[in-house]
Formats: structure tokens, C-alpha cells, sequence
């Protein structure tokens, strides 16, 4: 069962900061976060694995709560590349390396 | 450079023709993807493959057949093609507990 994302878009301006959400009815080993652009594969950005850690990747970070089958995705003062829709992937307890992934989230940045 | 090739950008085929998309990786991975992307519905899993010749059905198997009859080929097959499988259709590959690496995708289109 696909995990669930919302919003299902976003519009910024640039330097607004934004949060996605990734919820899943299954327990989770782990959580990916990928993003693609208009006409191009999707691009691996981070993975969380089960704890509760925290990822940073330049402005864009994430959380994993385990408990609640939930990650976040925030994205900090904003910046035009960021624009395209942003995946969240996650593998269950009991069958990890099978990949599955959400409903997805557009998100436009504009000057 | 890590690679995931898929034999076409864009396929036009006829209702009831037997389709074959194909997918190779050069990292040596144990494991590969079928997904089906749609608008609004994000990223769809068909087949995973976890090792050579075996499969594990994703939410959306109806219609479809896979093949691994080398690590690093795997095919999607549409036995017969129906216009409700026009779509885009993305191939990755990981390695255990590692990112998924895409293909460029393949845009089919059922006549």
C-alpha cells in the first residue's frame, strides 16, 4: 500500500520555507526522499533509517518518527532549484529493499 | 557513473500487441523496479525483482509479466496492450539498504 503524502502541492516564493509529509499504515525500516524535475528521472536526496534520526542535506532536512510511521521532509528558505515533485519511498519491517513509493508532492518555487 | 538504461523514451503501440520495455543496470544490483507514473497518483510499484529469476508482485501487477533472466536485465512485459496502460513507466535498480537509482523512463502510448 502506497504511503500517503501531503500537500499535494505547494507554491513559494523564494526564501519561504515549506514541510511535506510522508505517512505510512505500515511499520517502516526506513524512509527515502527523492525529488524529480520536469522530464527527468527522480534523484535520490536522503534515507532515514528506524530510531528517529534527523538528516540534513544542505536548506533540506528530514525527520523520521517511527511510532507514528511518518517522516517530514523540511525545506528552508527556499530556492528556485527546488521546484519538481518530491517522493517520499519507504521499505516495511519484515520486507525490506522492496521500495515503495508515494503519492507525490508539487512543489513550485517562484521569484 | 552509476547507470540505469531503458531501451525507449517513447513507444506508440496498437490495443492487443505484446509489449516488452527493457531495463539494464551496470552496478551490479540486486535489486529492480517496475513503476507506473501517473498524475496524482505519484509512483506506482508493479514488479520488484530481488535476485535473478525471482519476483514479487507490487500493487498494481494486472496485466503485466516480468522477466530476470540476467542480474542486470529486467523486463516489463504487456501481454496485451490496453489503452488504460498508457503511461509513463520508470525502471530502478538498488543494492541492499542502498538509494534507488531511475532510468530516463519510458512514455508509452496505447492505441
Amino acid at each position: 500500500q502506497q504511503p500517503v503524502q501531503s500537500p499535494q502541492a505547494v507554491i513559494l516564493r523564494e526564501g519561504e520555507d515549506a514541510v511535506i509529509n510522508c505517512s505510512s499504515s505500515k511499520a517502516l525500516y526506513s524512509v527515502h526522499w527523492y525529488r524529480q524535475k520536469h522530464g527527468e528521472a527522480p534523484v535520490f536526496l536522503m534515507i532515514l533509517l528506524k530510531g528517529g534520526e534527523q538528516k540534513g542535506h544542505e536548506k533540506i532536512s528530514a525527520s523520521f518518527n517511527e511510532k507514528k510511521q511518518q517522516s517530514s521532509l523540511y525545506l528552508t528558505a527556499s530556492q528556485l532549484s527546488y521546484s519538481g515533485t518530491y517522493f517520499c519511498g519507504t521499505e516495511e519491517l519484515g520486507n525490506t529493499d522492496k521500495l515503495i513509493f508515494g503519492t507525490g508532492t508539487r512543489l513550485q518555487v517562484f521569484p | 557513473d552509476v547507470k540505469v538504461t531503458q531501451s525507449s523514451r517513447y513507444l506508440v503501440k496498437r490495443t492487443g500487441e505484446k509489449v516488452f520495455l527493457e531495463c539494464v543496470q551496470d552496478m551490479d544490483h540486486e535489486n529492480m523496479f517496475w513503476y507506473r507514473q501517473d498524475p496524482g497518483l505519484g509512483l506506482r510499484l508493479i514488479y520488484f525483482s530481488y535476485d535473478v529469476k525471482m519476483k514479487e508482485k507490487g500493487d498494481i501487477p494486472e496485466g503485466y509479466s516480468v522477466s530476470r533472466e540476467k542480474k542486470e536485465r529486467f523486463s516489463l512485459i504487456l501481454e496485451s496492450a490496453s489503452t488504460n496502460q498508457t503511461s509513463m513507466y520508470l525502471c530502478a535498480s538498488r543494492g541492499q539498504s542502498t538509494e534507488a537509482f531511475f532510468g530516463q523512463g519510458t512514455r508509452l502510448t496505447v492505441v
